[in-house]
Formats: C-alpha cells, structure tokens, sequence
C-alpha cells in the first residue's frame, strides 16, 4: 500500500525560522495532503495540493509537489512556538485510500 | 458541535476483554476511515467505508470488526484484546472528490 514518508522526522527550530520537511511516496496520487497533529489531539487538515499542481501557498504555510519524484515538501515560514506539533503528509489515490506516513516532529523553541 | 466524535476518550482493560470504540460524524460525509497510531505516531489505516459499505480492509486481524449501522457512524469492535492492540485509535471522515479529511480525538486504548 502506499504510505507518505517524511524526512527528517525531528526538527528542533528557533522561533522566527524557518521548517522544512519533506514527504516521498510510492505510487500514482490524486492529491496529496497535509497535517498538523498536537500532543494528545487529533490530526487537523492544512493543506491539499492536487496531483497537476507544483506549488500552493497558505498563509506561512508552502507546499511543493513534484510528481516524477514521488516526492513533497511543506515549509512553515517565520515559526512560533505554537507551530510545535507532528505534520503529517497523506497521499489520496481516489480509491478511498488516504494513506499517512510516520510524520515528523516540529519543536519551535521561543 | 463536535464533527467527528469519539468515545471513548481512553480505554484500560486487560487482555482478553472485548471493547467497542465508537465514532459518529454529523459532516454529511459519504466515507468513514478507521486508523491506528501506534507509540512512534505512526498512522496506519484500519478500514475504510463509503456510505455503509466496506472498501477498504488492510492486513488487519479478524479480531477487529467495524460496523457501520449507518453512513454517520462507524464503530470499532476488538474481541479477544492483546498487548500489542495498545494504541491510540482515531476515526476521520471524508467527503467524496478531492477533499480533506476531518479526525475525531482519538481514543487511546491501553491493555493490561
């Protein structure tokens, strides 16, 4: 089956910078997605960018597809501390199947 | 109001038992999705269900049966509950198309 996989899966960041993981996956997708995941809570949807797309852009958010490498990123610009969370990728293949990976965790230090 | 709701929040039994955890969504949504993190936050998919029916079943033991009486619920029933069944448990819901998924707030289940 197909599964999002992030690297790296840590990421300790000072407040102001900049985070950036990325996402690989295995097979053909529709669209692929993104999500923040807090201590203790469920996953909360960011962002999804479509199969045909290269780039999205929400808020301090940018997601960037590349569809011959299997391969995605999300960049979170200009970090709080109320960033710090797990984000996971998600690839949706059409079927029903939304897939998730390991995640990567995010620790904005104030 | 809550979108997707489970309950309950946490689960303590010993093995052997059988538990039942429930998810309710009032979304309107077609598919209903059953997922297991496990202690490294890895999210594995569970089962899958469009309008009652279902779609997706992975290589999960047939101790765990889902039930969908209808499209605004899914439940999880695990017999014969293990150590290795320990996790937290979350339930989504997802319109049809190119749309997000929308979690529950997991239930975390611990056998003992």
């Amino acid at each position: 089956s197909q599964q999002g996989e992030e690297d790296p899966q840590a990421l300790s960041i000072q407040e102001g910078e900049n985070a950036t993981m990325n996402c690989s996956y295995k097979t053909s997708i529709n669209n692929l997605q993104w999500y923040r995941q807090n201590s203790g809570r469920g996953l909360v949807h960011l962002i999804l960018i479509r199969s045909n797309e290269r780039e999205k852009h929400s808020g301090r958010l940018r997601v960037t597809l590349d569809t011959s490498k299997k391969s995605s990123s999300l960049l979170i610009t200009a970090s709080r501390a109320a960033d710090t969370a797990s984000y996971f990728c998600a690839t949706d293949n059409g079927n029903n199947r939304l897939a998730f990976g390991k995640g990567n965790q995010v620790v904005v230090i104030p | 109001d809550t979108a997707v709701s489970q309950t309950p929040k946490y689960l303590v039994t010993q093995m052997g038992n059988d538990k039942s955890i429930k998810c309710e969504q009032n979304l309107g949504h077609d598919t209903m999705y059953w997922y297991k993190q496990d202690s490294k936050k890895f999210l594995k998919i569970m089962f899958s269900y469009n309008n009652k029916e279902l779609i997706i079943n992975e290589t999960v033991p047939n101790r765990f049966s889902p039930k969908s009486p209808d499209k605004a619920h899914l439940n999880l029933h695990i017999n014969s509950l293990e150590l290795g069944d320990s996790a937290v448990y979350f339930c989504a819901s997802k319109d049809r198309g190119w749309t997000e998924a929308f979690f529950g707030q997991g239930t975390r289940l611990t056998v003992v």
